[in-house]
């Protein structure tokens, strides 16, 4: 059965730094999605994406926060300048087209701002 | 989306069925319910949804009252693999795709032996 992957499932990192994080969804599908959840509180959305743009973003995903879908398989999560609040499991998920509109969702990356 | 509530905990015996209730009493006559689960921190996954009729699949059953004021979501035998936090999500149904889920805090279904 086809399913989201990402990469790496843990992340440490120092305050200010750069990270990328990386989602392959499940191939045909056409609508993606980020979400976090901060350890022991609910799962957060962050971001949709559909078309190669932004569909809609929540007030957390502000200017630090971009993403991309850099060639066909690939969808990425960028944090410009990581703070200690970003640590959280980072979930991508994906969504095909047609009469079911069930989001599957990848197993996560775990990110640690030290 | 309208507002869901559920019970914070439930535990349930391995072989038993599992009823984790879910109340939408707000909810529009467009707007779907959806459950899924998440198993310790691992990504969420979806388990079934349905507008008014009830639904089953190889997973679960989703029963909906009459005035779909509110729903139970049925694991027929549970296992200990299922010990997972349930959510019970409300939503508008868009054609094609493309709504955000908004999670809420959901029930943790302990199963034991």
């Amino acid at each position: 059965e086809p399913e989201v992957t990402q990469t790496p499932s843990h992340q440490v990192t120092q305050m200010g730094q750069e990270v990328i994080l990386r989602c392959v969804p499940i191939s045909n599908h056409l609508y993606f999605y980020w979400y976090r959840q901060i350890l022991g509180q609910k799962v957060e959305f962050l971001v949709s994406f559909y078309n190669n743009e932004i569909s809609e973003k929540s007030e957390i995903f502000d200017d630090q926060f971009s993403v991309e879908r850099p060639d066909g398989s690939n969808f990425t999560l960028k944090i410009r300048s990581t703070k200690l609040e970003d640590s959280a499991m980072y979930f991508c998920a994906s969504l095909g087209q047609g009469r079911t509109d069930t989001q599957y969702f990848g197993p996560g990356t775990r990110l640690t701002v030290l | 989306d309208a507002k869901t509530t559920q019970p914070t905990s439930m535990d349930c015996a391995e072989g038993r069925a599992a009823n984790l209730p879910c109340n939408h009493s707000t909810i529009s006559g467009n707007e779907y319910v959806y459950w899924y689960r998440q198993i310790h921190s691992q990504g969420p996954q979806y388990i079934i949804h349905g507008l008014k009729n009830n639904e089953t699949n190889e997973m679960a059953s989703l029963i909906i009252t009459e005035d779909r004021k509110s729903s139970t979501l049925i694991l027929p035998h549970a296992t200990l693999r299922d010990t997972a936090v349930y959510y019970c999500i409300v939503r508008v149904r868009v054609t094609g795709g493309g709504n955000k889920l908004t999670f809420g805090t959901g029930t943790q279904l302990k199963v034991e032996l």
